[in-house]
């Protein structure tokens, strides 16, 4: 069974550039969630999809983020413009439900550099 | 919000059983304890859950406190690929029903 899927992997963009990243979640998954993860630090959520649906992005910076989940399967994350501290790794991940017994599966992850 | 305490780094013998603690003193009667952990350039992968027995899997077991204010994973064997950064998660309605990674416990296993 494939597993999350992210990409790109790397991407190096300069300050005030927009920058997607796109996430294709294990097949049947309904609940997907984007993770920022800065060095050294555990991840934070962002922004929580029940199909397409986003039912939590509270911690989602509006002014210069968006994400979008059209048909209740891929995704995409935005940031328009990027700023110097945006640099860190975005995370997706799928659930097969919100339950809390719950497992998340992570993809491996998309490491932003903006200079 | 359930709070945990782990230990910032351990280490241990390749071969040898490790035994991560974590304290979540103010988890609720209904939060799930997960634990997961992040391979370096990886992202998290889900290791092992329970409420309130202890629970065994292929990858570890999870010795959880009569009064759920604490929980150990334990790695019966540890390798060289077990080197990571482990979590201890609170999980559920009085955890905010998210995954709150915290700095966990960075394994490093010596050959």
């Amino acid at each position: 069974e494939a597993g999350v899927v992210q990409s790109p992997r790397y991407k190096i963009i300069e300050k005030k550039q927009p920058v997607a990243f796109w996430c294709n979640p294990i097949s049947g998954h309904n609940t997907l969630y984007w993770y920022l993860q800065n060095l050294g630090q555990g991840p934070e959520l962002l922004i929580r999809y029940e199909n397409e649906e986003a039912v939590d992005d509270s911690q989602l910076p509006k002014d210069r983020f968006s994400a979008e989940r059209l048909k209740g399967v891929d995704s995409t994350l935005k940031i328009q413009p990027a700023e110097l501290g945006d640099s860190a790794v975005y995370l997706c991940a799928s659930s097969p439900g919100t339950g809390v017994w719950e497992t998340q599966y992570f993809g491996p992850g998309t490491r932003l550099l903006v200079l | 919000d359930a709070k945990t305490t782990q230990p910032n780094s351990m280490e241990s013998n390749e071969e040898e059983p490790v035994h991560l603690p974590c304290n979540h003193s103010t988890i609720s009667g209904t939060d799930y304890i997960h634990w997961y952990r992040q391979l370096p350039s990886q992202g998290p992968e889900y290791v092992i859950h329970g409420l309130t027995s202890n629970v065994n899997n292929r990858m570890a077991s999870l010795a959880i406190a009569e009064d759920r204010k604490s929980s150990t994973l334990i790695l019966h064997r540890a390798t060289l690929r077990d080197a990571a950064v482990y979590y201890c998660i609170p999980y559920g309605d009085n955890a905010g029903n998210m995954l709150t990674f915290g700095g966990g416990t960075r394994l490093m296993v010596k050959p």
